[in-house]
């Protein structure tokens, strides 16, 4: 059972445009939402996180949104830059429980 | 760099063996996470060690099982091995000093690719 969902599996900007990444998830429950960043042959490194009760974090150029009523959340990278390019996981926990990671979408900046 | 390895890089084995992978935590992390990624599935929490005890499972086959040991460093084992295990194994640590999970950053290994052939 999917409980957190990316279903675009890959996107291609432009270098200096507006990337968004896209996160569904069913459980109205969870307490946390994550983001994470992961290169080839690399583990995934923390981008950004967002509690349930706000719904907008900013950091440097990374933003990410969540809307609890459609239980769905986005991460707004602005400007991408070529550097970017990578894997992105959306992650959701419930305290208490476990983290539940989406499939990815592998984001292409291109210069 | 993280500050979490983990051994080996690769393996290769054949269906029904077993094999042990190592993680080292980050100085001072008092937990530890193991996560499955393969292609099908992307990344799925496995199993979640805190100072020597289980904190967290999530989902684990049966077949496999873990452990953290006194110095903190932990062994993911994996028996009867079937292809579908290949895949890409991390861990992960975090200083997760309270009892019950919080939003500390997990640090990541490079992970173990296993092949199972």
């Amino acid at each position: 059972d999917q409980q957190v969902k990316q279903n675009s599996p890959s996107l291609s900007v432009q270098e200096g445009r507006i990337s968004i990444l896209n996160c569904d998830y069913t459980n109205s429950m969870f307490d946390y939402f994550l983001w994470y960043k992961k290169y080839p042959a690399e583990g995934p490194t923390f981008l950004i996180s967002i509690s349930s009760i706000k719904d907008k974090n900013e950091d440097g150029r990374f933003t990410v949104f969540l809307n609890k009523s459609a239980k769905h959340l986005s991460l707004h990278i602005v400007p991408s830059q070529p550097g970017d390019s990578a894997v992105y996981f959306c992650a959701a926990l419930q305290i208490g429980n476990q983290f539940y990671f989406g499939t990815g979408t592998s984001l292409t900046v291109i210069p | 760099d993280s500050g979490v390895t983990q051994t080996p890089k690769h393996l290769i084995t054949a269906t029904g063996q077993r094999v042990t992978l190592r993680c080292s935590p980050r100085s001072g992390d008092l937990s530890v996470y193991w996560y499955q990624q393969s292609l099908d599935q992307g990344l799925q929490f496995l199993i979640q060690y805190y100072n020597g005890e289980e904190r967290a499972k999530g989902n684990i086959l049966e077949r496999f099982s873990a452990q953290q040991f006194p110095d903190l460093h932990s062994e993911l084992n994996l028996s009867s091995l079937e292809l579908g295990d290949s895949a890409l194994y991390f861990c992960a640590s975090s200083p997760d000093r309270s009892w019950i999970w919080s939003t500390d950053t997990q640090y990541f290994g490079p992970g173990t690719r296993l092949t199972v052939l």
